[in-house]
């Protein structure tokens, strides 16, 4: 079983769509969960992370953890054809240690 | 949100060379990684370094890999003896200053012919 895994996709929504993005692992360790985005051929960008299980919110973009299900998802209201990329999840059982990602899945959203 | 850039963009080198990828933070941070994505593939950690030492380091990070800080400024990535296999994007990540969050460099692509 993968550490941590993610539909590849590609996933394609029109334009104003909400999108669930989601991510499961298998390590119970881990503690702090992070999103990323990545354009073609560029460095992950950090949108959010979290800590233990909850909610959080940042603009059009919520972040979710369920611990007791080793399951994340990010939703984005309102999808933009900027949003279009590639949306790595990531996580690590210690703030500062080395970080586990997922396969990503690719984001289409078409105008 | 920290900066970090990274030097070249892309190389290219002949198998068994030695290449050295630079990562030059625009501020002072206290953690340096580096990480390396495969066409096609996940993102993988190979090393993280702090306080001029590496603290974490991965199976991938063999005796062919080094880093070191060598003007307290760049953060670099040595790879001795290239192999095919070596042929990635290498990027970069930071944190440090009271967060702990990475943040990554826009990284450098390597292909080994």
């Amino acid at each position: 079983q993968k550490e941590v895994e993610q539909d590849p996709g590609p996933l394609s929504v029109p334009e104003g769509a909400i999108v669930s993005l989601n991510c499961t692992y298998s390590n119970s360790a881990f503690q702090y969960f992070m999103w990323y985005r990545q354009y073609s051929r560029k460095g992950p960008e950090l949108l959010m992370y979290t800590y233990s299980s909850g909610n959080k919110e940042d603009g059009r973009f919520t972040a979710q953890v369920d611990k007791s299900s080793k399951y994340i998802s990010l939703f984005i209201r309102d999808s933009q054809p900027s949003d279009s990329a590639t949306y790595l999840c990531a996580m690590t059982r210690v703030w500062g240690n080395m970080l586990t990602f997922g396969g990503g899945t690719r984001l289409m959203v078409k105008p | 949100e920290p900066e970090v850039t990274q030097t070249p963009s892309h190389q290219v080198t002949q198998m068994g060379q030695e290449v050295i990828l630079r990562c030059v933070p625009i501020s002072n941070h206290l953690y340096f990684y580096w990480y390396r994505q495969i066409l096609g593939q996940k993102v993988e950690f190979l090393v993280s370094f702090y306080n001029n030492e590496i603290s974490e380091k991965s199976e991938i990070f063999d005796d062919q890999f080094s880093v070191e800080r060598p003007d307290g400024s760049n953060f670099t990535l040595k790879i001795r003896s290239t192999k095919l296999e070596d042929s990635a994007m290498y990027f970069c990540a930071i944190s440090g200053g009271g967060a702990y969050e990475q943040y990554f460099g826009p990284g450098t692509r390597l292909t080994v012919t």
